[in-house]
């Protein structure tokens, strides 16, 4: 079965440009979660989604952050306009329930570099 | 609210065992688990353990949960220099609750 796929993996943009991370959940999982990992701060919950409809967004760090989840199948983080700081590794993860013996998938992350 | 607690790095020689805490708030949690991240990777789930339990053993991996202390620890038997990674501990909740890793260097 495949896994939780991202893309990019890698991301180089300069400060101020817009940048647009997908995500392609598991089949079947009706949860999507975004994180953002750094070694200041860790592992962050930024957002997550049931059946396409955003949950709980107050992770996510500033109004230049947008999260959308058109399908089942698809969703979007975006960044606009881009800054130095947000120079992170991104994970999706999928999970057919929010709790229980059911955890979460995760992607193998975008690594984003802002210059 | 809920929060797990883990310390951010241990360092064991090849051979040694690994133990790693982790100490949880949510004593409603039914779910604890463990995963694992390794460079360049996402988290990949590495086993979990049912709040009714107080140990679960799967080959090298041993969990121990204490419920009154709110206490995980997952010990590695016989350390490999391939089980150098991050662990995140983690507690169910809505979503998961996640530590912030502890990066577990092996020296050869």
């Amino acid at each position: 079965d495949a896994g939780v796929i991202q893309s990019p993996r890698h991301e180089v943009t300069e400060m101020g440009q817009e940048v647009t991370l997908r995500c392609k959940p598991i089949s079947g999982h009706d949860y999507l979660f975004w994180y953002r990992q750094t070694m200041m701060r860790g592992l962050e919950l930024l957002i997550y989604f049931n059946n396409n409809v955003p949950i709980d967004d107050s992770g996510m760090p500033e109004d230049r952050f947008s999260a959308k989840m058109p399908n089942a199948s698809f969703s979007t983080l975006k960044i606009q306009p881009s800054e130095p700081r947000d120079s992170a590794v991104y994970f999706c993860a999928s999970s057919p329930k929010g709790v229980g013996n059911q955890p979460q998938h995760f992607g193998d992350g975008t690594r984003l570099s802002i210059l | 609210g809920e929060d797990v607690e883990q310390s951010l790095f241990l360092s064991v020689r090849e051979g040694d065992s690994s133990v790693i805490n982790c100490t949880y708030t949510d004593s409603s949690s039914t779910y604890l688990y463990w995963y694992k991240q390794e460079p360049g990777a996402g988290l990949q789930l590495l086993t979990y353990i049912f709040s009714n339990m107080d140990m679960k053993q799967d080959q090298r991996l041993t969990v121990l949960l204490n419920k009154k202390d709110k206490h995980l620890s997952l010990r590695i038997a016989d350390t490999q220099t391939g089980d150098s990674a991050i662990y995140f501990c983690a507690e169910n909740g809505s979503p998961l609750v996640f530590g912030k890793g502890t990066r577990l260097s092996v020296i050869a």
